[in-house]
């Protein structure tokens, strides 16, 4: 049972426009949202997060966009950049307890042609 | 640099075999999660302590266990390996259940 869900593979967008990057999940009690980005042969890289009580977070070039009615969330990268070019998953804090447990999206790979 | 370490970078082995993979955290951080992420996989949770003590219990196989240690590093222990364990196996870790956690570079076990 998948709980998150990317269902985009793959992306490829244009180095200076806009990369959008969604993720659904089923699970309502979900309480906190995180985007990681990974490199070959690296751990992840946490990018940015939101909680269930926001609708928007922003940092730099990164915004994420949080939908509860939809259980749907969407990471923008404005812009994109050559470097921005990774593996990127969404990830969704367990149910509400002690633990921090995240469950992660298949991720989706971006890349950003020059 | 995360400032989580693993190691080792690189495992291969046979089936049947037990292996120890080993997580150092971030200095000050109480929380060691481990994640399994197989081949087209994103990563699956195993099993995640804190301070010592075991928190939440994800995917976890009963030939794999785990434990945290006073000085808070971690152990994964592998054992009768078969070819699915093939992997790359994540650390990651957080001063409590704070909400980024921060991943180690990971081990690629090969099991042939």
């Amino acid at each position: 049972d998948q709980q998150v869900k990317q269902n985009s593979p793959s992306l490829s967008v244009q180095e200076g426009r806009i990369s959008i990057l969604n993720c659904d999940y089923t699970n309502s009690m979900f309480d906190y949202f995180l985007w990681y980005k990974k490199y070959p042969a690296e751990g992840p890289t946490f990018l940015i997060s939101i909680s269930s009580i926001k609708d928007k977070n922003e940092d730099g070039r990164f915004t994420v966009f949080l939908n509860k009615s939809a259980k749907h969330l969407s990471l923008h990268i404005v812009p994109s950049q050559p470097g921005d070019s990774a593996v990127y998953f969404c990830a969704a804090r367990g149910l509400r307890g002690n633990t921090g447990k995240l469950i992660f999206g298949q991720g989706t790979t971006l890349q950003v042609k020059p | 640099d995360s400032g989580v370490t693993q190691t080792p970078k690189h495992l291969i082995t046979a089936t049947g075999q037990r292996v120890t993979l080993r997580c150092s955290p971030r200095s000050g951080d109480l929380s060691v999660y481990w994640y399994q992420q197989s081949l087209d996989q994103g990563l699956q949770f195993l099993i995640q302590y804190y301070n010592g003590e075991e928190r939440a219990k994800g995917n976890i196989l009963e030939r794999f266990s785990a434990q945290q240690f006073p000085d808070l590093h971690s152990e994964l222990n592998l054992s009768s390996l078969e070819l699915g364990d093939s992997a790359l196996y994540f650390c990651a870790s957080s001063p409590y259940r704070d909400n980024e956690q921060f991943f180690g570079p990971g081990t690629r076990l090969t099991v042939l």
